[in-house]
Formats: C-alpha cells, sequence, structure tokens
C-alpha cells in the first residue's frame, strides 16, 4: 500500500513570494490533515478535511495561509506572502475512518526555508 | 488552552537498556493517547496508542501506561537496541474533536552501541 505523497520535499523562496504543497493521502482516507512542525517542536494541527470539508481550520493563519481539498482525494497547502516564522516542514498526514480516533499516517513532509 | 508537556528532552541510554519517557496533558476530556517514532528526515509513524479506558498495554519491546486522575502517561521502551534512536512525541486528543491531536515538544533518544 503506497503511503501519503507530499511535493516538492523541499523548497526556499524569499520572505513575500507565494508557495503552495500538494499531498496525496493514502487511498481510501476521508480525513486528511496539514500540520507545521518547526524544528525542535512537535507538529501542530492547521487545518483537518473530511472527505472535502473543512473540519477545523481553527489554527490556520487565514490572513496567508489557505487550503483546499477538492473532490475529497489531493490536498494543496498555499502560503501567500510568506514571512520569516513560516519555516518549517510541513506534514501531511490521512486517516482512514470519517471521525473517532484512529491512526494518523504521516507523509514525509515539505521543508520549507523563508529567506 | 490545552497542552502536552513531555519530558525529558533528551535522553541518552547504553544499548540493552530501558528507556523512559513522560507525557502530561491537560484536557480532561482527552481520551486517547498516541505516541510517535520521528527518524531524521520522515514523518511521524505511529508505534503503540492507548485510550482511556485501558491502563497499560504492551507491544514487543514498547510499553504504554496511562494514569487518567493524575493526568499523565508514558513509553517504556526495553531491551534498546541502535535502531531506536530517533525522535519520540507523545500526543492526547483533544475532547470531544474527531481526531484532533496536540503534541508533546518530542524527546531525542540514543542508543549508544
Amino acid at each position: 500500500e503506497a503511503g501519503v505523497a507530499q511535493s516538492p520535499r523541499y523548497k526556499i523562496i524569499e520572505k513575500r513570494q507565494s508557495v503552495a504543497f500538494w499531498c496525496n493521502p493514502i487511498s481510501g482516507h476521508a480525513t486528511l490533515y496539514w500540520y507545521q512542525q518547526i524544528l525542535g517542536q512537535g507538529p501542530k494541527l492547521l487545518i483537518q478535511f473530511q472527505n472535502n470539508g473543512v473540519v477545523d481550520d481553527s489554527q490556520l493563519p487565514k490572513d496567508r495561509f489557505s487550503a483546499e481539498r477538492l473532490k475529497g482525494v489531493d490536498s494543496t497547502l498555499k502560503i501567500q506572502p510568506a514571512k520569516l516564522e513560516d519555516s518549517a516542514v510541513y506534514l501531511c498526514a490521512s486517516s482512514y475512518l470519517a471521525g473517532g480516533y484512529n491512526e494518523q499516517f504521516f507523509g514525509p513532509g515539505t521543508r520549507l526555508t523563508v529567506l | 488552552g490545552e497542552n502536552v508537556e513531555q519530558h525529558p528532552s533528551t535522553l541518552s541510554v547504553q544499548e540493552g537498556d530501558s528507556a523512559v519517557i513522560k507525557c502530561t496533558y491537560s484536557d480532561s476530556a482527552s481520551n486517547y493517547f498516541p505516541w510517535y517514532k520521528q527518524e531524521l528526515g520522515k514523518g511521524p509513524q505511529l508505534i503503540i496508542d492507548i485510550r482511556s479506558n485501558v491502563g497499560e498495554k504492551k507491544d514487543q519491546r514498547i510499553a504504554v501506561t496511562l494514569n487518567k486522575t493524575a493526568k499523565h502517561f508514558s513509553l517504556h521502551i526495553t531491551e534498546t537496541q541502535p535502531e531506536d534512536s530517533a525522535v519520540y512525541f507523545c500526543a492526547a486528543s483533544i475532547g470531544g474533536s474527531q481526531g484532533n491531536l496536540i503534541f508533546g515538544k518530542g524527546t531525542k533518544l540514543s542508543v549508544k552501541p
């Protein structure tokens, strides 16, 4: 079974530029999560989708971050404009069940450096 | 807001020794507690989890204990091996949520051969 795919793996941009990350979850997984992991810290949830609807985006900085999950499969996370403090690893995860507590499978992440 | 505290931040043991990592949580409604292992350049991988109706769970060399009254849970790794070296994260579900987790800051475990 293929895991969660993310691209690109690395991205370096200047502050105030825009950037987009892509995630393809495990086939059949209803729930998709985007996390931000700053160096030396645990992942912090940014947004959770259930199929193609947003369940929780309370920690998403909506003035600069946006995310979508078209057709309930792939998802993109965008930052526009980027700030220095956005430098982090952006992790995508998916889980099978729609609701409830169940194993989240993480992708390898995209390491973003903002200069 | 809710938080999870994890200790120690770094842990160094000799191969064959045991390692213990402890976490405390603040939300009394939390009822799911997974542990993740993250190797360099990879995403976190679930190694064991426990739900609030269970006090202890074991899987080969790994065990997790939960004390709901004290709001703390621990990860125990016995007979450590060099390949156990990684960063370990505990997490707790946010009460009433549909799977949302809050993570600790991680413990970097080094197992010396």
